[in-house]
């Protein structure tokens, strides 16, 4: 079974500045996908960076960071240089590579960006 | 080129009623899932189609149903609406099912009263 946690239900940062979003996740798939979505008021899922199991180094998406720990199984999100349009709920997932996987999502972090 | 288009993006049904709800994926794009969003379970996965086959299906009632045209357009159909049943139900979009990005829609808003 595979399982995301995400352990911050809300955050705050002052516009400009930089923020990480945690998450870690569980599974027993041998390869896999993570992936980070935006869901603003409106309810649409945004993608925004995805990080492949056996990619060696940490994906980037201009602003958008994936801090990638294999061993401790942890997927960090970092926004740099936050905007006022970033306030949104942050939602981590994964998708195992066999057969028919679906994305298990973890609960959500939401962000407030402060002026 | 356009994006997840779901149709309606709201509605409300009574108890006991059924609904069916429409997803055009991406051009080209032959993977359709299906989640719910309700605040109290998060997203969860409901059922996903591969070519008009359903390859994979989430622990939901058989109330819950779907299927997926020549054309990759894709329907869910909930029976004997429950209140539980209120939700914002997305549709996700992938070229194949085991690709990277899967693309959202907005979603339908479901309320059942």
């Amino acid at each position: 079974a595979q399982k995301i946690t995400q352990t911050q239900p809300g955050m705050f940062v002052q516009e400009k500045e930089a923020v990480t979003l945690d998450c870690t996740y569980d599974t027993s798939d041998p390869s896999y996908g993570l992936f980070w979505y935006k869901q603003p008021s409106s309810g649409e899922m945004i993608f925004l960076i995805y990080q492949g199991s056996y990619d060696q180094q940490n994906a980037t998406e201009g602003r958008y960071s994936l801090n990638f720990q294999k061993a401790r199984k942890s997927a960090n999100l970092v926004i740099s240089a936050s905007q006022l349009g970033d306030s949104a709920m942050y939602f981590c997932a994964m998708r195992g590579y066999n057969y028919g996987q679906n994305f298990v999502f973890g609960p959500g972090t939401r962000l407030s960006v402060l002026p | 080129k356009a994006g997840v288009t779901q149709t309606p993006r709201y509605l409300i049904k009574t108890r006991g009623q059924q609904v069916t709800l429409s997803c055009s994926p991406i051009s080209g794009h032959r993977s359709v899932s299906w989640y719910q969003q309700t605040p109290g379970q998060g997203l969860q996965f409901l059922f996903e189609y591969f070519s008009e086959t359903q390859r994979n299906k989430g622990n939901f009632p058989g109330r819950f149903s779907g299927r997926q045209f020549s054309n990759s357009r894709s329907e869910m159909n909930v029976s004997t609406l429950e209140l539980g049943d209120s939700a914002l139900y997305l549709c996700a979009s992938s070229l194949l099912s085991e690709n990277t990005e899967a693309f959202f829609g907005q979603g339908t808003r479901l309320t059942v009263v």
